[in-house]
C-alpha cells in the first residue's frame, strides 16, 4: 500500500463548479498534513496546510480526520486559473526524527474549463 | 529574493556519463532536500541534509550522491547515469522553526539519459 494515496483524475470540470479531492495516508503516526499544488512542467508549491479542527482559506477548504486517516481538500466556485495538479502531501519522520520527511500522493489533475 | 534555484534546467545525458546538479538557496534555511518526480510516482526522497557538511539517504539514493560544503548549496552527482534516471529533479529547503514545515521548491531540472 502507497503511504499517501490520491485519486489521480482527471477532473474536468466546468467554471464555477464545486469539487473535492480526497486523500489516505498510511502511516498512523503522521504528523502535519498539507496540500501542494503544481502547475504543469512547474515545482510544486505550498497552497494550505491542514488542521484537525478543518481550515478555510477562501474558496479553498481542508480537512482532516485522523481516526479514517483521510484528507480532503474542496474547491468552491472553480476558476480557470485553479487548473493544476493538486498533490496530497504528509510530514512524518526521517531517520527517526522530525526533519521534515514530506511524503507526496501522485497528484490529482483538475482541468477547469469556460 | 531568488529563494531556491536550480541548474541546469534542462540536460540531456549517454548513458555512463557523469554531472553535478546544482542547487542554492539564500533563506539561511538549514534543510536541504533532493527530489525525483516521475509520471505516476509522485515526488521520491533522493537525499537530504539538516546542516553544512551533513547528508543522509532517503528513498531511492542509489545512483546518486551529495554535499553540502556550504549551507547554501546543496549538489547532486550522477556518477555513471542510466536511462532509469531520466526524470525531473527538484530541491527543496525549509527552515528549522518548530511546526514550520513548508519546504520551497526550486524550479527543477529536466534530465534525459539516453
Amino acid at each position: 500500500r502507497k503511504e499517501v494515496e490520491q485519486d489521480p483524475g482527471p477532473f474536468n470540470v466546468p467554471e464555477g463548479a464545486t469539487v473535492a479531492f480526497n486523500c489516505t495516508y498510511s502511516n498512523s503516526a503522521s504528523q502535519s498534513f498539507f496540500w501542494y499544488r503544481q502547475d504543469c512542467r512547474k515545482e510544486p508549491k505550498l497552497l494550505m496546510s491542514v488542521y484537525s479542527s478543518g481550515n478555510e482559506d477562501g474558496r479553498f477548504t481542508a480537512q482532516l480526520n485522523r481516526a479514517s486517516q483521510y484528507i480532503s481538500l474542496l474547491i468552491r466556485d472553480s476558476k480557470l486559473s485553479d487548473s493544476a495538479t493538486y498533490l496530497c502531501v504528509v510530514n512524518g519522520l526521517l531517520g527517526g526524527t522530525s526533519y521534515g520527511k514530506l511524503t507526496f500522493g501522485q497528484g490529482t489533475i483538475l482541468t477547469v474549463h469556460p | 529574493n531568488a529563494g531556491v534555484t536550480q541548474t541546469p534546467k534542462f540536460r540531456v545525458l549517454k548513458t555512463g556519463q557523469s554531472m553535478t546538479l546544482l542547487c542554492a538557496q539564500d533563506m539561511n534555511h538549514e534543510y536541504m532536500y533532493w527530489y525525483r518526480q516521475d509520471p505516476g510516482m509522485g515526488l521520491r526522497l533522493i537525499h537530504y541534509s539538516v546542516g553544512e557538511g551533513t547528508t543522509a539517504k532517503g528513498e531511492v539514493p542509489d545512483g546518486y550522491n551529495v554535499s553540502r560544503l556550504k549551507k547554501q548549496n546543496f549538489l547532486l552527482g550522477l556518477e555513471s547515469a542510466a536511462p532509469s534516471q531520466t526524470s525531473v529533479y527538484f530541491c527543496a529547503s525549509r527552515s528549522t522553526g518548530t511546526g514550520t514545515y513548508e519546504q520551497y521548491f526550486g524550479p527543477g531540472t529536466r534530465l534525459t539519459v539516453t
